[in-house]
């Protein structure tokens, strides 16, 4: 079967560093996506990766290695605007998205 | 540029009544898609069109059916509305390049609540 593991929840500090980890059993891969998602709203696109290795974007980088099947979203200087959920997807064979649960982020002051 | 517009916002619906969920884009996108997000779980997909004329089923597409007569609107019925029904619905689309479907950008989503 198909399958995307990642944290339910997970709790920073404003200001610190928080990596947001992500594995992945699917059939086939085709690229892996990281959305944002803030309560009640919809997921807005924050990253891509295809191929290993960081992509850095802003305050937020995001690394996958394919060979362990693994990913990991990183935002630095935490705002209190990144208390969000945090969505992991990966395109497959068919080029359809298969989803994460998605992971809480709590940012405390 | 409105993107994707869904409507209604919110709806309550008595089991066993039917209803559509509208779903309208105007970036020009070949494919959408139509969602379910319950509390815990990922994002399921429940029917998709990859272009004007022609719909797919995705991981949970009982009880719902789709249809894509022009590019921009892409409704959902629901035939005989269901407790389990219940969710927030979004509707997606992307672009489609020759290495296949391109990032996809959501409405702002119905949530539906089936009594």
């Amino acid at each position: 079967g198909q399958n995307i593991d990642q944290p339910t929840e997970m709790t920073a500090t404003e200001g610190a560093i928080v990596q947001i980890n992500c594995t992945y059993q699917t059939s086939g891969f085709n690229g892996l996506f990281w959305y944002q998602q803030h309560a009640g709203e919809a997921p807005t696109f924050l990253s891509y990766n295809v191929l290993d290795g960081l992509e850095e974007k802003g305050r937020f980088s995001s690394f996958l290695s394919r060979s362990k099947g693994y990913s990991y979203l990183l935002l630095k200087e935490l705002q209190m605007k990144d208390s969000a959920s945090y969505l992991c997807a990966v395109r497959d064979s068919n080029y359809q998205l298969i989803w994460g649960a998605g992971t809480k982020l709590i940012i405390k002051p | 540029t409105a993107g994707i517009t869904q409507a209604p916002t919110s709806q309550i619906l008595a089991a066993g009544r039917s209803m559509t969920l509208r779903c309208t884009q105007d970036m020009r996108h070949n494919a959408m898609y139509w969602y379910r997000q319950d509390l815990g779980l990922g994002l399921r997909l429940i029917h998709y069109s990859n272009t004007a004329g022609t719909t797919g089923k995705g991981e949970v597409p009982d009880g719902y059916s789709v249809s894509r007569a022009n590019t921009d609107d892409f409704p959902l019925t629901l035939a005989s509305a269901v407790p389990s029904q219940t969710s927030v619905y979004f509707c997606a689309s992307s672009a489609v390049t020759s290495g296949g479907a391109d990032t996809q950008y959501f409405g702002p989503g119905t949530r539906l609540t089936v009594l």
